[in-house]
């Protein structure tokens, strides 16, 4: 069965470092979702992408993120410059057609810890 | 604003016994409602999800989900409980629109004594 894959699995960065997170969405999906989930708190929506550009995107998600399709397969998520509360598992979701009626699919999510 | 509430952040339940997982959901129309499992070193895994018609789904793994509109509730429920059910639950509501995003609860753990 087709899955999202995501890496690395876990990033440690120092503060003020850029990091990119790496999503290998299902490969007849057109919609893409970077969530977060902070260590004891709800997942939280950061944003979606469809058509290499952003569709929605939360208060989260401010200039220090940014999301990119670089080529067919990959879908990435790249914080600027971390600071201590991006500390969180970031997980990578592609749907394919946008609407409540189409399932999310998840991948693993990448556990990042700056230090 | 959609959210939701998953009032147990624990539940500890015997091998075999039933399972209830509860869900409160506020949403201005009627929502798309997701149950989601994650288990150690995994994603989010669909178990299922509820549109419209039938108020009780059947997902995998031998769950199923209860939408009830008086009470802006989606409860989880399954009948006998295996070891490797233990794992975490997340409830999710989606809206209707175009770019639709998942506003999940804050999930409950479930552990599975023998």
């Amino acid at each position: 069965e087709p899955e999202v894959t995501q890496t690395p699995s876990h990033q440690v960065t120092q503060m003020g470092q850029e990091v990119i997170l790496r999503c290998v969405p299902i490969s007849n999906h057109l919609y893409f979702y970077w969530y977060r989930q902070i260590l004891g708190q709800k997942v939280e929506f950061l944003v979606s992408f469809y058509n290499n550009e952003i569709s929605e995107k939360s208060e989260i998600f401010d200039d220090q993120f940014s999301v990119e399709r670089p080529d067919g397969s990959n879908f990435t998520l790249k914080i600027r410059s971390t600071k201590l509360e991006d500390s969180a598992m970031y997980f990578c979701a592609s749907s394919v057609d946008s609407g409540g009626a189409y399932t999310q699919y998840f991948g693993p999510g990448t556990r990042l810890t700056v230090l | 604003a959609q959210s939701v509430t998953q009032p147990d952040i624990h539940i500890t339940v015997s091998e075999g016994a039933s399972l209830e997982l509860r869900c409160n959901y506020s949403y201005g129309a009627t929502p798309y409602l997701f149950w989601y499992v994650q288990s150690p070193g995994q994603g989010l895994q669909l178990l299922l999800k509820y549109f419209s018609g039938d108020t009780l789904v059947q997902g995998i793994k031998g769950f199923e989900a209860e939408f009830k509109r008086s009470q802006s509730s989606f409860n989880l429920r399954k009948p006998s409980v295996h070891w490797s059910d233990a794992a975490e639950y997340f409830c999710a509501v989606g809206a209707r629109a175009a770019g639709n995003k998942l506003t999940f609860g804050g999930g409950t753990r479930v552990l599975v004594k023998p």
